[in-house]
């Protein structure tokens, strides 16, 4: 039993690349999310899933987007990178609590 | 939308002291406050929770208080050890059952240093 995992752990982009960040899950959790984690900041919610095909906008949404279409599985992508979003991102799911987090995508923007 | 704001930023103990974390939510709707801890470069994990039908829970030598007239809530550690040292987090969640499908809202973290 996995858990919660994300896929690539690390990465490094140059402004203006795409990228896709895999989260996969195998609790069979209807709810998915995706934070950042950004220092002095805490974590704050970027998209989130309530189920397969559906999504939501969180906290700060801008410059991402989400897809959800298989229930273990939940991709953020980032279709213009820029550098304010260096960021270690943090996927994590949950049937309603508690939230169980992956590992973490640190992702560089140069 | 809910505020979470948790103090102190940085708190530094000698081991075997007790150490204590607060935060104050503003919605007066949530009912869940989990805390998690975050070991440097890992992912964070919860420790404790509590909901708001109960004041206080206990886990070993990790409790929760929590005061929902005055909206804040607190982590207590007794007898520090070094391998508490790591980031804290708490989390407030507007309804636990209900529409909020599960959404946290988290403080800024607390680093937590213990010396030997």
């Amino acid at each position: 039993n996995a858990g919660v995992t994300q896929t690539p752990k690390f990465r490094v982009l140059k402004t203006g690349q795409s990228m896709t960040l895999l989260c996969a899950q195998d609790m069979n959790h209807e709810y998915m999310y995706w934070y950042r984690q950004d220092p002095g900041m805490g974590l704050r919610l970027i998209h989130y899933s309530v189920g397969e095909g559906t999504t939501a906008k969180g906290e700060v949404p801008d410059g991402y987007n989400v897809s959800r279409l298989k229930k273990q599985n939940f991709l953020l992508g980032l279709e213009s990178a820029a550098p304010s979003q260096t960021s270690v991102y943090f996927c994590a799911s949950s049937n309603n609590q508690p939230q169980h987090f992956g590992d973490g995508t640190r992702l560089s923007i140069l | 939308g809910e505020n979470v704001e948790q103090h102190p930023s940085t708190l530094s103990v000698q081991e075997g002291d007790s150490a204590v974390i607060k935060c104050t939510y503003s919605d007066s709707a949530s009912n869940y406050f989990p805390w998690y801890k975050q070991e440097l470069g890992k992912r964070p994990q919860l420790i404790i929770d509590i909901r708001s039908n109960v004041g206080e829970k206990k886990d070993q030598r990790i409790a929760v208080t929590l005061n929902k007239t005055a909206k804040h809530f607190s982590l207590h550690i007794t007898e520090t050890q070094p391998e508490d040292s790591a980031v804290y987090f708490c989390a407030a969640n507007p309804d636990a059952g209900g529409t909020s499908y599960g959404k946290l809202t988290f403080g800024q973290g607390t680093i937590l240093t213990v010396h030997p």
